[in-house]
């Protein structure tokens, strides 16, 4: 059972703007960074966004991550086919001591 | 080009043990945390350990402490995953990725490998 809580699913149409939630507790995102991972069909996990709102380089500015409190939320505008994939939220725990993972939220583009 | 290499996977028996390694390039291996990550087959990703760039602080999920053992060779530029006594549930593909961050709080894994498959079968 994962200790950050994500709907296990989203979808959206071409060119629209979905967000994707992810809720924790004070010992993981009330205290700490969050960060998301993309992971395409068939391929391993990408850094999407990190430090809560963060971009690597060469992600694109449609992707953007925001955090309040307890909660963090992934947003995706102008939705592409080629985004359909899961997405995984993640932050270090400090009572586990270690990395926590949502349970995913695989994204279909309609 | 920065890149993470995993190899050793394949199939183990319930109670037996195999070694992951996982070969870094294109970036200072000995600057860098590093990690192990799972994934079960259609299933979402699990932490599996971390270790510091100087082995100081080593962290284990409670799913695999006491069976699993993760060290690094800074001079091989190389991580590795010792797996002792075996379990169905720990089939997986494990990737092997770079950690970074100025503190725990900011903690986040940037480089990943493209896996190497587990199968713990009798």
């Amino acid at each position: 059972q994962s200790v950050l809580t994500q709907p296990p699913s989203a979808s959206g149409t071409p060119g629209q703007r979905v967000t994707i939630s992810c809720s924790g507790s004070s010992s993981n995102i009330g205290i700490n960074t969050v960060n998301w991972y993309q992971q395409l069909p068939g391929t391993g996990p990408k850094l999407l966004i990190y430090s809560n709102n963060q971009r690597p380089s060469g992600v694109p500015d449609r992707f953007s991550g925001s955090k309040s409190g307890t909660s963090a939320s992934l947003a995706i505008s102008g939705l592409q086919s080629e985004d359909e994939a899961d997405y995984y939220c993640a932050a270090w725990d400090d009572s586990l001591n270690g990395v926590i993972f949502g349970g995913g939220t695989k994204l279909t583009v309609l | 080009e920065v890149q993470l290499v995993e190899s050793g996977g394949g199939l183990g028996q319930p109670g037996g043990s195999l070694r992951l390694s996982c070969a870094a390039s294109g970036f200072t291996f000995s600057n860098y945390f590093m990690n192990w990550v799972r994934q079960a087959p259609g299933k979402g990703l699990e932490w599996v350990s971390y270790i510091s760039s100087s082995t100081s602080n080593i962290y284990y999920a409670d799913s695999v402490k006491g069976r699993f053992t993760i060290s690094r060779d800074n001079a091989k530029n190389s991580l590795y995953l010792q797996m002792n006594s075996l379990r169905d549930e720990d089939t997986a593909v494990y990737y092997c990725a770079r950690g970074t961050g100025a503190s725990y709080s900011y903690y986040y894994m940037d480089v990943w490998g493209k896996g190497t498959t587990v199968t713990v079968s009798s």
